[in-house]
């Protein structure tokens, strides 16, 4: 089965700084999803990325899938306190369309 | 349109009580999914359904978890004699259909129960 590993697990920035959240699949990526969580909340689904090599910008937020597919990123410029949460990325295996998936990375930004 | 509704946002149940945990997904879609966040753990699968169709319980557990999303209403998430480790966040997300969809899924804010 497909695992999914992020890094950090947590992380505290200043507000105005750039952060970097790492997502690694043990195995190819057909689909990477990346989800914000606030506490007793929902996922809000920020992006989607597909293709090896392939890059979407939302206003401060930046996600890359690598060539391989194996690994996605996920920038944030310029942090601020509304960038706070839980970051999770999320997989689908192959044809099947259920998510897998990550640890999560609990961002604090800090003013 | 609004979002996928999830109710109740709460719910307290004794040991051995009955939970039933409802879903309504976004407008035009068909397709809903339920997953559970247990206490300091990430959030796994439980059930994949279409209108009248499961199709796939691979995460459910075999014993008093059942799912239905009839042609009419809301999907519902029915956990019978309810115990401790039942306690987590259940979050119910819905999909258009169709590879225009790119399985983008979109989450309710969840139902958060707890077992005394």
């Amino acid at each position: 089965s497909q695992e999914l590993e992020q890094s950090p697990q947590s992380l505290i920035v200043q507000e105005g700084k750039n952060l970097t959240i790492n997502c690694t699949s043990s195995k190819t990526l057909y689909g990477l999803y990346w989800y914000k969580q606030k506490y007793g909340e929902g996922l809000i689904f920020l992006m989607m990325l597909q293709k090896g090599g392939e890059e979407k910008s939302h206003e401060k937020i930046t996600a890359k899938l690598d060539e391989k597919k194996q690994q996605s990123s996920l920038h944030i410029t310029a942090s601020q306190p509304s960038h706070a949460g839980i970051y999770l990325c999320g997989a689908v295996t192959g044809t099947a369309s259920k998510l897998t998936f990550g640890t999560g990375t609990r961002l604090q930004v800090t003013l | 349109n609004a979002g996928v509704m999830q109710n109740p946002r709460h719910l307290v149940r004794r040991r051995g009580q009955e939970a039933r945990l409802r879903c309504s997904p976004m407008k035009g879609h068909s397709h809903v999914y339920w997953y559970r966040q247990l206490p300091e753990e990430g959030l796994k699968f439980m059930v994949y359904l279409q209108k009248e169709n499961i199709i796939d319980e691979s995460g459910m557990p075999k014993e008093r978890f059942s799912a239905e999303f009839p042609k009419e209403g809301p999907s519902i998430l029915r956990i019978q004699q309810v115990v401790r480790g039942d306690s987590a966040a259940y979050f119910c997300a819905s999909q258009l259909p169709g590879h225009k969809a790119k399985n983008i899924q979109y989450f309710g804010a969840g139902t958060r129960l707890s077992v005394l």
